[in-house]
């Protein structure tokens, strides 16, 4: 069955740092690959999206890129603020949405 | 305007008691979901309904019934409540079944603590 795996937090960085959080995947067919972020005390809400490959989702200034040859979704920022500290989910769609475990970040100021 | 709500944001009661959480969405979305999330925030799909209808139904006891009044409600009422049903529980919308890749929007969460 589809799958997703992103790495274990928690990712501690000092701000304006680079930031890179890995996820991927398994999947049959053509899924639809997302990032969402969760900061404290709410819910999830859609970060990124990217719906085929090769693709690149962008949104207040994190990016990622469908890699089908990879089966990767990797999300990226080039310098993260300390209001950027929240839980970050990447998740794909088939017959469902399945989520990753989530990856807890930490920016120190 | 607030699009997907949940009442109540809190929610603390004794095991064996029965409870419910209400949600609305305002976004005319055609597809509601109910999701748990532990104390690690790994987040598990429990129901989705589409235009009331019953489309997913994971390994959930059947002490939880979803029950949908209209395609703008979905609620969830949980029986004989055990500890480990202590967790927040987030219900979701999106225009309509995931495979179109629709955003899902999310509520804001119901924490719920069995003592």
């Amino acid at each position: 069955g589809n799958s997703v795996t992103q790495m274990e937090g928690p990712v501690t960085l000092s701000e304006e740092a680079f930031l890179t959080i890995n996820c991927t995947y398994t999947a049959t067919g053509y899924p639809s690959l997302f990032w969402y972020v969760q900061y404290p005390g709410e819910g999830l809400q859609l970060l990124l999206k990217a719906t085929k490959a090769d693709d690149k989702g962008s949104n207040k200034g994190f990016e990622a890129t469908y890699r089908k040859e990879t089966t990767s979704f990797h999300l990226e920022k080039g310098s993260v603020q300390v209001s950027d500290s929240a839980v970050y989910f990447c998740a794909l769609s088939g017959d469902k949405i399945i989520f990753g475990k989530g990856t807890r970040l930490h920016i120190l100021p | 305007d607030t699009a997907v709500s949940q009442t109540p944001k809190y929610l603390v009661t004794q095991m064996g008691n029965d409870k419910s959480i209400k949600c609305e969405q305002n976004l005319g979305h055609d597809t509601m979901y109910w999701y748990k999330q532990d104390s690690k925030k790994f987040l598990k799909i429990m129901f989705s309904y589409n235009n009331k209808e019953l489309i997913i139904n994971e390994t959930v006891p059947n002490r939880f019934s979803p029950k949908s009044p209209d395609k703008a409600h979905l609620n969830l009422h949980i029986n004989s409540l055990e500890l480990g049903d202590s967790a927040v529980y987030f219900c979701a919308s999106s225009q309509d079944t995931v495979t179109s890749a629709n955003e899902q929007f999310f509520g804001p969460g119901t924490r719920l603590t069995v003592l």
